[in-house]
């Protein structure tokens, strides 16, 4: 059974501050996708990876992903109030952009 | 982009009733869809993948008969709960990706808040 886990669960930051979300899996897979969810709604697609050594940034966000250890992170740089949100990473078991297994979420909260 | 919609955005009812919820993808075609179950604060949940003209499979520990999907075409999916409990109660997201694109996002519904009372 594929787990995947986000740690930490809950971040509490200053804006300004850099930090970065674990996202850990059981199973080899080469797709990997963040989502945030702002509270009462639904999910929003931050980024696809699809390879080892894949890296993708958009504005304060930049997430990575290591197939090898089974590893992705997504890194918040200087964070502001508008990143307050939870964060979901999701794993693709089959390779097939299908079906996925989410990490518990990881629920941030930037302080002003 | 693509737009994935969700009707209605939150329903009550009673124990006993059932609820149909509506999933449409409205720029695009989706030969599949995927019904998730979201609790308070936690992680969504996988409950049934729905496969156009053909039947939903189901993940495990979730009833069939209760959960009734149905994928009647590319752009539309329903999921129906049937006889209705307070347990039951949750937030219901869709999902569908773009047909003819391998490695785009799923793209995810609004969300349908159920309460059963």
């Amino acid at each position: 059974e594929l787990k995947v886990e986000q740690n930490p669960l809950f971040l509490s930051m200053q804006e300004g501050k850099n930090y970065t979300i674990y996202c850990n899996y059981s199973t080899t897979s080469d797709r990997l996708y963040w989502y945030r969810q702002d509270p009462g709604k639904s999910l929003e697609s931050l980024f696809v990876l699809l390879s080892n050594g894949a890296v993708k940034q958009e504005g304060r966000l930049m997430a990575s992903l290591d197939t090898k250890a089974r590893l992705s992170t997504l890194h918040i740089t200087a964070a502001v109030h508008d990143l307050s949100a939870t964060y979901f990473c999701a794993v693709d078991p089959n390779n097939a952009g299908n079906m996925l297994t989410f990490g518990g979420g990881t629920r941030l909260m930037v302080k002003p | 982009g693509a737009v994935v919609s969700q009707h209605p955005s939150w329903v009550i009812c009673k124990s006993g009733t059932s609820v149909k919820i509506e999933c449409r993808s409205l720029d695009f075609q989706a030969t599949t869809m995927f019904w998730y179950r979201q609790f308070p604060k936690q992680s969504l949940m996988l409950m049934a993948t729905s496969n156009e003209g053909s039947k939903a499979t189901y993940e495990q520990g979730v009833e069939k008969d209760k959960f009734l999907i149905n994928h009647a075409s590319l752009t539309l999916s329903t999921l129906t709960v049937t006889s209705a409990h307070p347990e039951d109660s949750s937030f219901y997201i869709c999902s569908a990706r773009e047909r003819r694109r391998g490695n785009s996002p799923l793209h995810f519904g609004n969300g349908t808040r159920l309460t059963v009372t």
